[in-house]
């Protein structure tokens, strides 16, 4: 157990719908980051936030928003879904900013499935 | 990022020690090296570490050449449960660009497969 959670475990809706997967980090950890699993294209880091704040992009598509809360836990909005958005979402957390020893620690997963 | 290279796949009986390689030619100066595993479909799970010394765990060692091109990722006795995927990371820190903060970027990694 790394100490990170996310609900839903699962999520099932249907295409055009929005949706919503929760993350909080470890005690302590100030950043947040998510990542997407996809069979096609591997594990895919998508956004950070630190303290608040967004800290890097990746690959994340304009349909796709996330927002940390005072409370450091993180909320990744998915909108207009579509088939290929179906995917393992991940969410790790890190004590820092994400210099190269800021070790992440990652969450179970929420499986989202677009019909 | 430094771009790494992994087997796809290796077997290793249970008992016997796993040493999976990882080649990194491209590595800079302060990047790490990281290795995460992934088993089945949950989370990655941080193994560890290390920038040029060799390294070791509760998990595993990590051993990295003097070059630092390559490294081995040792589990000294493999059981059925470290059957997973292995990823070698090369990280990239602190970027004043503010595009790379610490994002990790996995590749297909090695598929493990420990054998009763």
């Amino acid at each position: 157990d790394s100490g990170v959670t996310q609900t839903p475990k699962h999520l099932i809706t249907a295409t055009g719908q929005r949706v919503t997967l929760r993350c909080s980090p470890r005690s302590g950890d100030l950043s947040v980051y998510w990542y997407q699993q996809s069979l096609d294209q591997g594990l895919q880091f998508l956004i950070q936030y630190y303290n608040g704040e967004e800290r890097a992009k990746g690959n994340i598509l304009e349909r796709f928003s996330a927002q940390q809360f005072p409370d450091l836990h993180s909320e990744l909005n998915l909108s207009s879904l579509e088939l290929g958005d179906s995917a393992l979402y991940f969410c790790a957390s890190s004590v820092e900013g994400g210099g190269a020893t800021d070790t992440q620690y990652f969450g179970p997963g929420t499986r989202l499935t677009v019909l | 990022d430094a771009k790494t290279t992994q087997p796809p796949s290796m077997d290793c009986a249970e008992g016997r020690a796993a040493n999976l390689p990882c080649n990194h030619s491209t590595i800079s100066g302060n990047e790490y090296v990281y290795w995460y595993r992934q088993i089945h479909s949950q989370g990655p799970q941080y193994i560890i570490h290390g920038l040029k010394n060799n390294e070791t765990n509760e998990m595993a060692s990590l051993i990295i050449t003097e070059d630092r091109k390559s490294s081995t990722l040792i589990l000294p006795h493999a059981t059925l449960r470290d059957t997973a995927v292995y990823y070698c990371i090369v990280r990239v820190g602190v970027n004043a660009g503010g595009t790379s903060y610490g994002k990790l970027t996995f590749g297909q990694g090695t598929i493990l497969t420990v054998h009763p």
